[in-house]
């Protein structure tokens, strides 16, 4: 299994600024997702995280917004930038393991993101 | 379009008594279809892939089963830990991100 850690795990940020979480892996992954839970809500994807080149978002998800960088295989970053309330949310970092027999998808503890 | 409907949206059940929960799907053509498990403030931890009609598979007191519309949670003589939201989700063969259901809370009382 891959054990994902996330920074920060939870933060009170201010209208109008930007925060970047990090997404650290104990292994090698060919795949990492970042995904969005807003309050009461089931998981939505904001992008594929690609190694060595830009990101692909998901509709209604803009690189302005929510900039990614993966310089490697086991590291990502989400910024989310220019901040308002709707913003606030849990912020989850995952990834594929893939094997012969089928494959896992492990997500983080996430960040847990306010903004007031 | 991938579409997961997860019923009920929240169960509560007595201690040790047994039930199921429902995840029905559509998906152009299904690589796996997921079960987690979400407690409060934390992130999914995950339970179960299937990959074909017909599969189970087995957890301690739950055992999760899939046919081509639908996938089922049986979650058996349940106790007070169990309580948490279950989350279902499919991967199609387009690739390998995840489209999730909203879920189901469930409320195991002692």
């Amino acid at each position: 299994s891959a054990v994902i850690s996330q920074k920060p795990s939870r933060d009170i940020c201010q209208r109008g600024t930007s925060l970047t979480i990090q997404c650290q892996v104990d292994s090698q992954v060919t795949m990492m997702f970042w995904y969005r839970q807003q309050p009461g809500q089931s998981l939505t994807l904001i992008a594929t995280a690609n190694q060595g080149s830009e990101a692909t978002y998901e509709s209604g998800f803009v690189i302005d917004k929510f900039p990614i960088s993966r310089p490697n295989l086991t590291f990502s970053t989400l910024t989310v930038s220019n901040m308002s309330p709707e913003d606030s949310s849990i912020y989850l970092c995952s990834v594929a393991s893939l094997t012969g027999s089928g494959n896992t998808i492990y997500f983080g503890e996430g960040s847990w993101l306010t903004v007031v | 379009e991938d579409q997961v409907t997860q019923s009920p949206e929240a169960l509560r059940l007595q201690e040790g008594e047994s039930s199921s929960l429902n995840c029905s799907y559509t998906v152009s053509g299904l690589r796996g279809l997921f079960w987690y498990r979400q407690d409060p403030g934390k992130g999914p931890e995950f339970l179960f892939t299937l990959y074909s009609a017909g599969e189970e598979k087995e957890k301690e007191r739950l055992k999760a089963t899939l046919t081509k519309k639908e996938s089922f949670l049986h979650i058996t003589a349940p106790k007070p830990e169990d309580s948490a939201t279950y989350l279902c989700a499919v991967q199609a063969y387009s690739g390998y991100a995840l489209n999730f259901g909203k879920g189901t809370s469930l409320l195991v009382t002692p």
